[in-house]
């Protein structure tokens, strides 16, 4: 199993801002992965991130929109830029630890966009 | 792109019932895994059925694939007020180098004491 922290679990902000999402892991991961879940809606995966390369992000998601840091095998950041009400959504950090799919899942950052 | 397509969407049922939930997919997968989420949480695995097989269990849960009809089910038996949650189906297929996940639509289950 895996311990994700993930912070801050909620925030409301101002449409134009941007908010920074971190996750941080208990232990050593080669991926950690990015989902969005929209109001009443199932996740979608925005990118995946490995430590020391570009994260590479799923159809319809962009780097400038949602820029993604990966410093180390334990830590990750997403950040969610100029943000609109649309923006409003469930933003969740997962790893997968034996390769084969099965993710541990942060408790998740509810963003409200006003 | 969703792969899952789940139903019922909602699903409402009293204590000590059976509650069955179904996921279809339209790919080839690796394995299927069955997740729950509570009120927007973080979700917490509760199965992964392997593509060659037909049938786990778990505690009171009893996954079924058919990979011929591209199917899953979710059954969990005498169930709970505690079982009160969403329920996803993902789908995991190995692209790029892992193994990637697509969750359906999920479940949303109501369990009434």
């Amino acid at each position: 199993s895996a311990v994700i922290s993930q912070k801050p679990s909620r925030d409301i902000c101002q449409r134009g801002t941007s908010l920074t999402i971190q996750c941080q892991v208990d232990s050593q991961v080669t991926m950690m992965f990015w989902y969005r879940q929209q109001p009443g809606q199932s996740l979608t995966l925005i990118a995946t991130a490995n430590q020391g390369s570009e994260a590479t992000y799923e159809s319809g998601f962009v780097i400038d929109k949602f820029p993604i840091s990966r410093p180390n095998l334990t830590f990750s950041t997403l950040t969610v830029s100029n943000m609109s009400p649309e923006d409003s959504s469930i933003y969740l950090c997962s790893v997968d630890k034996q390769g084969v799919g099965e993710a541990f899942f942060g408790q998740g950052t509810r963003l409200t966009v006003v | 792109s969703q792969q899952g397509e789940e139903d019922p969407q909602a699903l409402s049922i009293q204590e000590g019932e059976n509650a069955t939930m179904n996921c279809s997919y339209k790919t080839s997968i690796n394995n299927l895994q069955w997740y729950r989420q509570n009120s927007g949480r973080g979700l917490v695995h509760l199965i992964l059925i392997r593509s060659n097989e037909r049938e786990k269990h778990s505690g009171r849960l009893r996954v079924t694939l058919d990979t011929s009809k591209k199917s899953s089910s979710l059954l969990i038996t005498a169930s709970r007020a505690a079982d009160t949650a969403s329920y996803f189906c993902a789908t995991a297929s190995f692209s790029g180098g892992y193994n990637k996940l697509i969750f359906g639509a999920g479940t949303r289950l109501a369990v009434h004491p």
